[in-house]
């Protein structure tokens, strides 16, 4: 099945310093999805992007989809301790006329105070 | 807003034991999904359903099974509930673009 690799698996940054988690797929994407989950919390939905080459700006976070749409980034530039937790790609695949989500491994984001 | 509500938020159970996880959606949707969450390993979808008394396998549904009488309600079975089944598990609903996410259960098998 299609899977999505994403890393680092884990990342501490200094308050102030900026984040990026890459995600990455062997097989062109139709869209990419971006999640976070809070400490002790469930995944909420961020943005999805759906055309190559695609960027999209919330606040401080930097949503890319590579042109080939195999890959994706999201940055958030100077890192605020509200940005802790992890951070998911995932991708909506059609299923027998439906649709599922494959989720990638994710990345924890820790921000140093 | 949508909420996806599961019946519990801690369990702990023996093994062999048959485990029923609840998890109920409001906002009529026709998608719903189980997920379990381990450290390193992400999200991985267990079964999904996209209409009343139809499912499907995900990637990990090896003892596991599911149950959706009533739209609003996807239940997650365990036949018979085993250590390595020890694990937050997901409930998810969605429309279309995205899923929206309980709180989640975290399952203790001893």
């Amino acid at each position: 099945g299609q899977q999505v690799m994403q890393i680092p698996q884990y990342q501490h940054v200094q308050e102030g310093e900026d984040f990026t988690t890459y995600c990455n797929s062997s097989t062109t994407l139709s869209n990419i999805q971006w999640y976070k989950q809070r400490p002790g919390g469930h995944p909420v939905f961020l943005i999805q992007l759906v055309k190559s080459g695609e960027v999209k700006k919330q606040k401080r976070l930097t949503f890319q989809f590579g042109e080939a749409k195999k890959n994706s980034s999201l940055h958030i530039t100077a890192t605020q301790t509200t940005d802790v937790g992890t951070y998911f790609c995932a991708v909506s695949t059609h299923y027998s006329g439906t649709y599922k989500y494959i989720f990638g491994t994710g990345t924890r984001l820790k921000v140093l105070a | 807003d949508v909420k996806v509500t599961q019946s519990s938020r801690y369990l702990v159970k023996r093994t062999g034991e048959k485990v029923f996880l609840e998890c109920v959606q409001d906002m009529d949707h026709e998608n719903m999904f189980w997920y379990r969450q381990d450290p390193g390993l992400g999200l991985r979808l267990i079964y999904f359903s996209y209409d009343v008394k139809m499912k499907e396998k995900g990637d990990i549904p090896e003892g596991y099974s599911v149950s959706r009488e009533k739209k609003e309600r996807f239940s997650l079975i365990l036949e018979s509930a085993s250590t390595n089944q020890t694990s937050m598990y997901l409930c998810a609903s969605s429309r279309d673009t995205e899923a929206f996410f309980g709180q989640g259960t975290r399952l203790t098998v001893v």
